[in-house]
């Protein structure tokens, strides 16, 4: 769940289409996952967070999606917005019983108005 | 305050000098970590406080680097000898559960240049 490279991908969407960001985990023994917003200069900012016991979980305008056989995490965030313009983040928490999380590479939305 | 607190925001140091970086978590968190995130890539965990115990520092690249949380409330990052390598953003975040599914808040963070 190390993130690797100086790249991060970008997804650039049109104002008011739906997006998915995706991410893959490495732990199988991950038993919660946070999706964080970071806009620059800023620190991460909560989400949507999701149990392992569960596969969808919805929130205002954003769903997470969690498939626990190939290890795979996406975020939906429906219509939209410029203020939505930031790196996303999915984070796990594995078996330590800390709640050190560990966080994935991010992902670049552009909203295009 | 209602947030994490992080000072000073923004630190130019030489290297071989040394830094502190400051933290103030929400008031009566429990949990509190630190984490260094580097230009371009996700935040790395570095280390763990439950009140004044450091449970987990496992992600402290070196011994030049040091953290404390005497009463258990603000921490303070040391980093001794500085190298270039050490020029990140250092992020802190406090949390209320010892354990469970408690949402990390994170403070804005410092940023360190090192020259």
């Amino acid at each position: 769940g190390e993130s690797v490279g100086l790249h991060l991908p970008t997804l650039s969407v049109q104002e008011g289409d739906n997006s998915i960001i995706n991410c893959a985990y490495s732990n199988s023994a991950s038993d919660y996952f946070i999706w964080y917003k970071q806009e620059s200069g800023k620190g991460p900012q909560f989400i949507i967070d999701i149990r392992s016991n569960m596969d969808k979980r919805q929130g205002q305008r954003v769903t997470v999606l969690l498939n626990k056989t190939v290890k795979h995490l996406s975020l939906q965030i429906a219509a939209t917005q410029p203020g939505d313009s930031a790196v996303y983040f999915c984070a796990e928490r594995g078996s330590s019983n800390t709640g050190k999380l560990i966080f994935g590479q991010g992902t670049t939305l552009q909203v295009k108005p | 305050g209602a947030g994490v607190s992080q000072s000073p925001r923004y630190k130019v140091a030489k290297r071989g000098q040394d830094v502190a970086l400051r933290c103030d978590p929400i008031s009566g968190h429990v949990s509190l970590f630190w984490y260094q995130q580097a230009l371009g890539q996700g935040p790395e965990f570095l280390t763990y406080f439950q009140n004044e115990a450091q449970l987990d520092k496992s992600g402290l690249p070196s011994d030049r680097f040091f953290a404390e949380r005497p009463e258990g409330s603000v921490s303070t990052l040391k980093i001794q000898r500085t190298q270039q390598e050490d020029s990140a953003v250092y992020l802190c975040a406090s949390s209320l559960p010892v354990r469970g599914a408690g949402e990390l808040f994170f403070g804005e963070g410092s940023r360190l240049t090192v020259l």
